[in-house]
């Protein structure tokens, strides 16, 4: 069964605006990852939060993660058109097996 | 330090044919994953090499598809005979032992007409 789950599926924004985008999952983990990929890259690793952490920072962004509801976000605050790229979540299981989601589509219009 | 490269980036075939797909991982990770991408879909998971050994194929979807990573450094995965539904870009991905973090390779993007 399908794992993380993202929410919105596409967004775009203006440059200097926030963007949030959720990541709803099913079963338990170990941790979560946000990962970007830019078009015809790979995914490139953003930051990671445990299941025992409820919020963590890099840079300009925050992810935030609720074991109870299942779902975690991220937030990219004042976007700047290189932020345009798709988002994923991966959920790891204690077994560290990876599920990732579809992954929403962000487009920062300069 | 060099990054995860696969090859061949693209590769176009026929239904029926056979294509070998190579991933070198980041130099002294012993764990080496591949995944899938379907258009339109999510990254599914195919397998886990902890040097050379599976230690996970739970997610290769039937017996067309074969992996290996003969010495434990690069590996290939081998689709034959290849079918419509196996289009897609394949991701191959490396992490050191003891880390969660994977570093992913750019992707092949295979076409099957």
């Amino acid at each position: 069964s399908q794992q993380g789950e993202e929410d919105p599926q596409a967004l775009s924004i203006q440059e200097g605006e926030n963007a949030t985008m959720n990541c709803s999952y099913k079963t338990s983990i170990n941790n979560l990852q946000w990962y970007r990929q830019n078009s015809g890259r790979g995914l490139v690793h953003l930051i990671l939060i445990r299941s025992n952490e409820r919020e963590k920072h890099s840079g300009r962004l925050r992810v935030t993660l609720d074991t109870s509801k299942k779902s975690s976000s991220l937030l990219i605050t004042a976007s700047r058109a290189a932020d345009t790229a798709s988002y994923f979540c991966a959920t790891v299981s204690w077994g560290n097996q990876f599920y990732f989601g579809t992954g929403t589509s962000l487009t920062v219009i300069p | 330090e060099a990054g995860v490269t696969q090859f061949p980036s693209h590769s176009v075939i026929e239904k029926g044919q056979t294509v070998t797909l190579r991933c070198d991982p980041i130099s002294g990770h012993d764990n080496l994953y591949w995944y899938r991408r379907v258009m339109g879909k999510e990254i599914k998971f195919l397998l886990h090499f902890v040097k050379e050994s599976k230690q996970d194929e739970s997610g290769m979807p039937n017996n067309r598809f074969l992996a290996e990573r003969t010495g434990g450094t690069y590996s290939t995965l081998k689709v034959q005979p290849a079918e419509l539904e196996d289009s897609g870009v394949y991701f191959c991905a490396s992490s050191q032992s003891g880390h969660a973090e994977q570093f992913f390779g750019p992707g092949t993007r295979l076409t099957v007409l």
